[in-house]
């Protein structure tokens, strides 16, 4: 079945480029998503990548996507406190539309 | 747009009892909902896929008479727990969609604490 990896913590301090990485195994993976979880609460989508893609920017956000060696990785610009959180990537593919996440990183922002 | 209500948000209930929690679409029609579980520190755990009108498609090793998912509308999807147990303890978390391409709107999820 589909396996998605992800680095269980990272630190950094406030005002430094925060970069979580993701490792999938399904080749047919055709989006791939980003999302943020606070303590006790939903899902936040924060960005997602289609497939064909090799990049992505939106704001502090940077999505970059090696589908050759099935990589994904969002980098956060100028991280702040309030992106203390959990991040978890996500893939679906056609045949089963199913969300499958990673283990999810844990972002510790210093101040 | 896209919003998604789950309730309750947390809910405490005696063992042997049922639990049954809500997960509504407020602006679209979602012709899929998915629940999913979170143990404490963990990813979530996809339960199961419930189309509006038919029956869910369990995830291997979801007991579908503990977990029963009714799906009745293209706004209302719900999960009851039966026959809770202290094991059941967990947060679940549904998401609804309108279509593929059309991404995942996910609930706030709920506490459920059996005791």
């Amino acid at each position: 079945g589909e396996d998605v990896e992800q680095s269980l913590f990272l630190s950094v301090r406030e005002g430094d480029s925060s970069v979580i990485n993701c490792t999938y195994t399904d080749s047919s993976s055709t989006y791939l998503y980003w999302y943020k979880q606070e303590p006790g609460a939903g899902l936040q989508l924060l960005t997602y990548i289609f497939s064909n893609m090799d990049m992505k920017q939106d704001q502090r956000l940077t999505v970059l996507l090696n589908k050759k060696d099935k990589h994904l990785s969002l980098r956060i610009a100028d991280t702040q406190t309030g992106d203390s959180a959990i991040y978890f990537c996500a893939e679906t593919e056609d045949s089963s539309y199913k969300l499958i996440f990673g283990s999810g990183t844990r972002l510790l922002v210093r101040p | 747009g896209a919003v998604v209500s789950q309730h309750p948000s947390w809910v405490i209930c005696k063992s042997g009892t049922s639990v049954k929690i809500e997960c509504r679409s407020l602006d679209f029609q979602a012709t899929t909902m998915f629940w999913y579980r979170q143990f404490p520190k963990q990813s979530l755990m996809l339960m199961a896929t419930s189309n509006e009108g038919s029956k869910a498609t369990y995830e291997q090793g979801v007991e579908k008479d503990k977990f029963l998912i009714n799906h009745a509308s293209l706004t209302l999807s719900t999960l009851t727990v039966t026959s809770a147990h202290p094991e059941d303890s967990s947060f679940y978390i549904c998401s609804a969609s309108r279509g593929v391409g059309y991404g995942y709107t996910f609930g706030s999820g709920t506490r459920l604490t059996v005791v």
